[in-house]
């Protein structure tokens, strides 16, 4: 089945910074891959997402990255915030239902 | 709209009791799915539903049952809980033909 590594696991950055958090797909029918935020104690909200057929999306500070050949897909935060600070994970959907998701990264933004 | 709403927020139980951590949703959704998140894990799909009537089994369906009787409710039940069962549980819907998937707040399951 679908599997789904993200990297890394925590990272650290200044304020006003740049984050970039990576994630890799193992089945290549995979055609949607979404990219959710959790703050401490809440549920999972979507940020982006980004089918097969594109491959950059942008939402203001945000952007996701795909590459389908190496099966790879990348999120960019530029200009990060204090409240950027969260859990970020990375899913692939493979099948009718079955969204798969990373093992998440703590983002840690600093003043 | 109330969106997906779950119940209960927290519970504690024996090893060996039985429960229903409920879900609903008023979206008309007709997708909705049960995860389970570990520390270090991340989330992982335990069932499913296309739509009333119809389940499947995602990654971790061992010790979980499921049914869809109304579009609406979608309950995961537990046998006979053990402590490996210790997790958060959030409830998730999507419409048809959408990708964008929503969440419930999620129960909090401790399994002494």
């Amino acid at each position: 089945g679908e599997n789904v590594e993200q990297h890394p696991s925590t990272l650290s950055v200044q304020e006003g910074d740049s984050a970039v958090i990576k994630c890799t797909y193992s089945d290549s029918a995979s055609n949607y891959f979404p990219w959710y935020k959790q703050e401490l104690g809440k549920r999972p909200q979507l940020i982006i997402d980004i089918r097969s057929n594109v491959g950059e999306k942008k939402d203001q500070r945000i952007a996701v990255t795909l590459n389908k050949t190496a099966k790879h897909f990348s999120l960019h935060i530029t200009e990060t915030q204090p409240e950027d600070s969260a859990v970020y994970f990375c899913a692939a959907k493979a099948g009718t239902d079955k969204l798969i998701f990373g093992t998440g990264t703590r983002l840690q933004v600093f003043p | 709209n109330a969106g997906v709403t779950q119940t209960p927020k927290f519970q504690v139980l024996k090893t060996g009791q039985s429960m229903t951590l409920q879900c609903a949703q008023d979206m008309n959704h007709e997708y909705m799915s049960w995860y389970r998140q570990d520390p270090g894990m991340g989330l992982r799909l335990i069932h499913y539903s296309v739509g009333a009537g119809i389940t499947d089994q995602g990654e971790v369906p061992n010790g979980y049952n499921v049914s869809r009787s109304t579009t609406e409710d979608f309950p995961l039940r537990l046998l006979s809980a053990a402590p490996s069962q210790t997790s958060v549980y959030f409830c998730a819907s999507r419409k048809g033909g959408r990708e964008t998937q929503y969440f419930g707040p999620g129960t909090r399951l401790l399994v002494l």
